[in-house]
């Protein structure tokens, strides 16, 4: 289940159980949200990204969804591995223009074996 | 995507010190950003590092204190000046590619702790 630790929201999953980590989102004027994972002593990872023009996006074992009605975007990731642990950031870009990365609090994903 | 490398990747330093953080790219990108996580928080951009003319601060982060150069389009560097302990962050450097502006790939970060 999810809870909120003293600092990030964290996700405790069983390995090969599915994520979904979600985000809520600021501006209805966002045009364009990006996943990161970052794990422990690392820079943030890009993940998976998605335009407003869509509402789903696959790769490889992860799902973006994005409904703009309520400003919520998910991460859902298929059968969740160790290597999967790690914080995922979601972020927003306001305008259609670099440099207006706005990042959410961030998810910590705990894997148990 | 790049490969984004960082200088020095931790450090310890003392109040009223100064470091400079340097940021390197194997490629020409067009943008380049600096970001501070502090201790168990989310991403907050310090400001975008421009290429031949004074980078641009966000709301709350001035050049006094964060002085950044950017000499050409593969190399940064952030200082972060005159330090308390208050500055101990984790420091990162961004890029945007120019094939996919939005998108910004991460170095590892500068670990920083100011005693």
């Amino acid at each position: 289940g999810e809870s909120v630790g003293l600092h990030l929201p964290t996700l405790s999953v069983q390995e090969g159980d599915n994520s979904i980590i979600n985000c809520a989102y600021s501006n209805s004027a966002s045009d364009y949200f990006i996943w990161y994972k970052q794990e422990s002593g690392k820079g943030p990872q890009f993940i998976i990204d998605i335009r407003s023009n869509m509402d789903k996006r696959q790769g490889q074992r992860v799902t973006v969804l994005l409904n703009k009605t309520v400003k919520h975007l998910s991460l859902q990731i298929a059968a969740t591995q160790p290597g999967d642990s790690a914080v995922y950031f979601c972020a927003e870009n306001l305008v259609r223009s670099q440099g207006n990365l706005i990042f959410g609090k961030g998810t910590k994903l705990s894997v148990k074996p | 995507s790049a490969v984004i490398s960082q200088k020095p990747s931790r450090d310890i330093c003392q109040r009223g010190t100064s470091l400079t953080i340097q940021c390197q790219v194997d490629s020409q990108v067009t943008m380049m950003f600096w970001y501070r996580q502090q201790p168990g928080q989310s991403l907050t951009l310090i400001a975008t590092a421009n290429q031949g003319s004074e980078a641009t601060y966000e709301s709350g982060f001035v050049i006094d204190k964060f002085p950044i150069s950017r000499p050409n389009l593969t190399f940064s560097t952030l200082t972060v000046s005159n330090m308390s302990p208050e500055d101990s962050s984790i420091y990162l450097c961004s890029v945007g590619l120019a094939r996919k502006e939005e998108t910004q790939y991460f170095g590892p970060g500068t670990r920083l702790l100011v005693l």
